[in-house]
């Protein structure tokens, strides 16, 4: 399975401001997703990112607010932008490596929003 | 919209017993399903994954897979204490449903 390096672990930010998260995998993948996990709930899907084209978003979330780079097949970033407190969550970057590994997770960003 | 439900527990066990986990899902053609262990304050980690019906064995881990009710399960034997964690199913997508906590007691 893939090894997923992402940061920051964690951060506290002011409102009004944008926070970029990045998560670097240690092997090619062609997707790469990012979820946000809300205290006590499950995992929310954002975007999924394809290298060389845009990012796919679900509803409810937009490019404006979370745009998303996919610069090559190992890396990508997301930034929350103009965050307000309702932003306070743990973001997830997400890959597969192929057919019965699953979907193998970064450590995840936990974000405060003041 | 595809859906994958679970009852979000607490489902306690005590040591040693058997826990059963349930999920069921809503999009008949689903072919990929998961189930995921996340510990407080982690991120959560692959424990297994089933594609054709049936059950398929980990050591103390089954899964279970019912595509005619749309039913995965999780058998964990001999539960431990260390088990105690909340449950992801997932279905191939990626949708995830909410989470069982699992809580096993001395």
């Amino acid at each position: 399975s893939a090894v997923i390096s992402q940061k920051p672990s964690r951060d506290i930010c002011q409102r009004g401001t944008s926070l970029t998260i990045q998560c670097q995998v240690d092997s090619q993948v062609t997707m790469m997703f990012w979820y946000r996990q809300q205290p006590g709930q499950s995992l929310t899907l954002i975007a999924t990112a394809n290298q060389g084209s845009e990012a796919t978003y679900e509803s409810g979330f937009v490019i404006d607010k979370f745009p998303i780079s996919r610069p090559n097949l190992t890396f990508s970033t997301l930034t929350v932008s103009n965050m307000s407190p309702e932003d306070s969550s743990i973001y997830l970057c997400s890959v597969m490596v192929g057919v019965g590994y699953g979907y193998t997770f970064g450590s995840g960003t936990r974000l405060t929003v003041v | 919209q595809k859906e994958v439900e679970q009852n979000s527990g607490p489902l306690s066990v005590p040591e040693g017993a058997i826990a059963s986990l349930n999920c069921t899902y809503s999009d008949r053609g689903s072919q990929s399903f998961f189930w995921y262990r996340q510990y407080s304050g982690k991120s959560p980690e692959l424990i297994m994954s089933i594609y054709s019906n049936g059950d398929k064995e980990d050591g103390r881990f089954t899964a279970q897979l019912n595509k005619a009710s749309q039913y995965v399960s999780l058998l964990i034997r001999d539960s431990q204490p260390s088990d105690s964690a909340t449950y992801l199913c997932a279905v191939s997508g990626p949708t995830f449903g909410r989470g069982t906590s699992l809580i096993v007691h001395p």
